[in-house]
């Protein structure tokens, strides 16, 4: 089956600690997403990639950093200079960036801090 | 950057009854797409509006978008307990994402 795998599903994070979380897809979509989710809250943008080698920093790319050296992975790792990174993390892909195109979700990575 | 406002953020209804959720932006849109969140899962997509007073039905929930292209709603007819989750608007290419309006249902 087609889809986007997260893991892991839930991850711990100590003081000064950077965490990687994995995102891979076997949609043969060219972008790929990263969201974080609080709370009562939307989903923000952290990054996106259209394209491999190449991604842009969303609305709350601070702490984060990404790399998308193939097209089937888009890996995210929270750094120890992101100061609240208990959240939802949400990877996404659709086939490109533009008006239209749908996404679709992996199951999300729940990370908290010891 | 582009914003949209979703309204209200959490809506309590009895079994049987209707819902509406509101999504409204400052800017014209491009098209507008519409996702439901399970409690505990991830986004999964609905639809997808493009053009002007567009309306279109999935069984029991219709989606619209205004003629100005300003806003858009989604109404779910006679709410079950598996309409129970959190939906969320989207716009633009990368999409930005509406705070979500969280449905509870009463049986």
């Amino acid at each position: 089956d087609g889809g986007i795998t997260q893991s892991p599903k839930y991850l711990f994070r100590k003081e000064g600690q950077n965490v990687t979380l994995s995102c891979e897809q076997n949609l043969n979509h060219d972008a790929m997403y990263w969201y974080r989710q609080d709370p009562g809250q939307g989903l923000r943008l952290i990054y996106y990639s259209q394209i491999v080698n190449d991604f842009q920093k969303g609305d709350i790319a601070e702490g984060y950093s990404v790399s998308r050296e193939k097209k089937e992975s888009f890996p995210l790792t929270v750094t120890s200079a992101q100061k609240n990174p208990t959240a939802f993390y949400l990877c996404a892909s659709s086939i490109g960036q533009g008006p239209g195109q749908p996404q679709h979700f992996g199951d999300g990575t729940r990370l908290s801090i010891l | 950057g582009q914003q949209v406002m979703q309204i209200p953020q959490y809506q309590h209804v009895q079994e049987g009854e209707d819902f509406t959720t509101y999504c409204n932006s400052s800017t014209t849109l491009s098209n507008i797409q519409w996702y439901k969140q399970r409690p505990g899962g991830h986004p999964v997509f609905l639809i997808q509006l493009v053009k002007s007073g567009e309306v279109k039905k999935q069984k029991r929930l219709t989606f619209q978008f205004g003629e100005a292209k300003k806003n858009s709603s989604l109404h779910i007819t006679a709410t079950q307990t598996t309409d129970v989750g959190t939906y969320f608007c989207a716009v633009g290419g990368k999409l930005i994402f509406g705070q979500g309006t969280e449905l509870s249902v009463k049986p």
